[in-house]
């Protein structure tokens, strides 16, 4: 059973880089087949997806957050992180990371999700 | 990329039927059968329950069905219990330059 777990700071202040990482467990990023995604949703709205990153290291980001978004992945310790720059209360969400299955595109396993607050 | 589009709410009575809707466009909904769609329960994470506009994961009950016609995909929950009262999300892969789209999110409410 794979489980996907978030980690990181509740609380970025504005302007400053919101970094998350999510550890994979009950299965290798390395095995293929499978994008690793971040998706976000804002307080009380809808699913919004960052982007994924596969194993090989290629990335696909959400073209309204692209210029401020790094996706990237280490295999050896079977994670991939989430860097979001110049913050702001805009960016306040609970993050998810979750497994996209690249042939077409649904995501099967979800991380809890983690609360990210953008305040001073 | 525009979000797909979902009634804000649907209702029903335990044990009967009620039918979610999901519009999109050609480049997502209509040009592929890549339609999913996820349960979420308040605070949780969402959950897979249809792939590939029909098909269900292991372990999800068969009161849950999809369909697809044209640039609509529709979620059926059929013999509706009261742990269905959860938000619905449909997603689909989309030809445009975002990873994926969602819909905006359907409210379900058993009365």
């Amino acid at each position: 059973q794979v489980q996907l777990q978030e980690s990181g700071p509740g609380l970025v202040k504005p302007s400053q880089t919101l970094s998350l990482t999510c550890t994979v467990s009950g299965g290798s990023i390395s095995s293929g087949g499978y994008y690793w995604s971040w998706i976000r949703q804002h307080p009380g709205k809808g699913l919004e997806w960052i982007g994924y990153i596969y194993y090989s290291g290629s990335t696909y980001y959400n073209p309204s957050l692209k210029s401020r978004v790094t996706i990237s992945v280490d295999t050896s310790k079977n994670q991939f992180s989430l860097k979001l720059s110049s913050v702001t209360a805009a960016d306040t969400a609970v993050y998810y990371c979750a497994r996209e299955y690249s042939s077409s595109s649904y995501l099967d396993y979800w991380g809890q999700g983690t609360l990210v607050t953008v305040s001073s | 990329q525009s979000a797909l589009t979902q009634p804000a709410s649907v209702s029903g009575s335990p044990g009967q039927s009620i039918t979610i809707s999901c519009t999109g466009t050609s480049s997502d909904v209509g040009g592929y059968n890549y339609v999913s769609w996820y349960q979420q329960h308040p605070g949780k994470a969402p959950k897979l329950m249809i792939y590939d506009v029909s098909n269900r994961p292991s372990g999800v009950s068969n009161r849950f069905s999809g369909s697809k016609s044209g640039n609509t995909a529709s979620l059926t929950i059929s013999g509706l219990q009261a742990e269905d009262e959860a938000d619905y999300y449909c997603s689909s892969y989309t030809s445009s330059s975002t990873p994926g789209v969602f819909g905006t999110g359907t409210k379900v409410t058993v009365l």
